[in-house]
């Protein structure tokens, strides 16, 4: 079983709804994680990143944490091309190995006008 | 400020040669990774310096790989008698800590032929 895990998509989502991404991690231990977008042929770029449970708000972006189900999940509202990417999900790789990172395999989104 | 440089950009090498790649994380970040990613696929961590700490290698593909933090700064990935297979292109990556978010670098794209 991956460490994190994500659907590969790609997500089709109309211009100005909501996407809504999700990532599932097997580690109950991980504590941190950590959202990344990766524009085709560019490196990935830090979106996010939440800590606790709950909901962490940014600009348009949202992610949630839920350690008791074991996913995090990021929402675009109104979403616009500009916004048509590939999303990893990243956390820790095991609990007490704070400074790894375990990259899920990405969601690809893709925003239609 | 200055976020995190990889160079060269873009490096084409025969079979067999040995290859450097170099990386200068952002000022002040003690956390230093180096992943791959190849075509269409995620990313596959290779390598982690903290501070000071004895670098975590586990993710090396082969002895043919390895890589040094100099003065907590500058790394460099050396890559043996490069092989085919060894085509990707090779991130470098920072943090101000283990455990946070993680600033990529713009990447190396490596073509072995």
């Amino acid at each position: 079983q991956k460490e994190v895990e994500q659907n590969s998509g790609p997500l089709s989502v109309p211009e100005g709804a909501i996407a809504s991404l999700n990532c599932t991690y097997s580690d109950r231990g991980s504590q941190s994680f950590f959202w990344y977008r990766q524009y085709s042929g560019k490196s990935p770029e830090l979106i996010m990143s939440i800590y606790s449970n709950g909901d962490k708000e940014d600009g348009r972006f949202t992610a949630q944490l839920n350690k008791a189900s074991q996913y995090v999940s990021l929402l675009i509202r109104d979403s616009q091309p500009s916004d048509s990417a590939t999303y990893l999900c990243a956390g820790p790789q095991r609990a007490d190995s704070w400074g790894k990172l375990q990259f899920g395999a990405g969601t690809q989104v893709v925003v239609t006008p | 400020g200055a976020g995190v440089s990889q160079s060269p950009s873009n490096k084409v090498t025969e079979k067999g040669k040995d290859v450097e790649l170099r990386c200068d994380p952002i000022s002040g970040h003690t956390a230093l990774y180096w992943y791959r990613q190849s075509l269409g696929q995620g990313l596959e961590f290779l390598i982690y310096f903290q501070g000071n700490s004895a670098p975590d290698k586990s993710g090396l593909p082969s002895d043919r790989f390895s890589a040094e933090r100099t003065g907590g700064s500058v790394s460099t990935l050396t890559i043996q008698r490069t092989q085919q297979e060894d085509s990707a292109v090779y991130l470098c990556a920072s943090s101000p800590d283990g455990g946070v978010g993680q600033y990529f670098g713009p990447g190396t794209r490596l073509t072995v032929t």
